[in-house]
């Protein structure tokens, strides 16, 4: 199975502050139809899951634009441009090209 | 808007079995894959199963795999989990997803508690 590692596990912002979730892949994402499916959840308290970027950089509707996605092969990062109150929760990165899927551990956000 | 609305949780002892079901609607159901997912109390995330819109492509997690079916019933909008042989480990929040690489929008979730 692809084991999917994020770093750091916590992650204590200051609002207004940028903050960087990295997560890295045991093997290359890029699938055969040429897209690499990595995706960004974030996970508030007592919600469920929602997603954020899908296929390493695309932002979903209605995803502020403070939050962005970068990254290639077993390499990828999110990026929160300035932090808000709101942004409080777990991030998940999930790998969707080798079954079975698999996601990483979560990082939490939380503010200092 | 899309809507998934999970049911079918509960308490149910060891070895025991429960059907879950998602309710679907605001979107043309049969044309999307469809995924299960869990989260267990306090933990990650993992997909359990997902099934395309024709069911011809169906795949579970090896810890379900021989005790959990998934399927579907694109005239009533519906996706179905059959969970038998219920172990302790399966104690989870389901999640019903659409989407199968990259799941775009969640249910609210249904608790399963296996405990005797």
């Amino acid at each position: 199975d692809v084991v999917m590692t994020q770093s750091p596990l916590s992650l204590p912002v200051t609002l207004g502050q940028p903050a960087s979730i990295s997560c890295r892949s045991s093997q290359s994402l890029v699938y055969s139809d040429g897209n690499t499916y990595l995706t960004w959840f974030q996970q508030r308290p007592g919600q469920s899951p929602r997603r954020l970027i899908y296929t390493v950089s695309n932002r979903d509707s209605g995803v502020p634009d403070r939050f962005s996605g970068s990254g290639s092969g077993t390499d990828f990062t999110l990026k929160i441009s300035r932090v808000e109150a709101e942004d409080v929760g777990v991030y998940y990165c999930m790998q969707g090209t080798h079954w079975p899927f698999t996601f990483g551990p979560g990082t939490t956000v939380d503010i200092k | 808007q899309v809507q998934l609305v999970e049911s079918g949780g509960g308490l149910v002892k060891p070895g025991g079995s429960l059907r879950l079901a998602c309710a679907a609607s605001g979107f043309s159901f049969s044309d999307h894959y469809m995924t299960w997912l869990r989260q267990a109390p306090g933990k990650g995330l993992e997909l359990v199963s997902y099934i395309s819109g024709g069911e011809d492509i169906i795949y579970y997690a090896d810890s379900v795999k021989g005790r959990f079916t998934i399927s579907r019933d694109n005239a009533k909008n519906s996706l179905y989990l059959q969970m038998n042989s219920l172990r302790a480990e399966d104690t989870a929040v389901y999640y019903c997803a659409r989407g199968g690489r990259a799941p775009g929008y969640w249910g609210q979730g249904t608790l399963v508690t296996v405990s005797s």
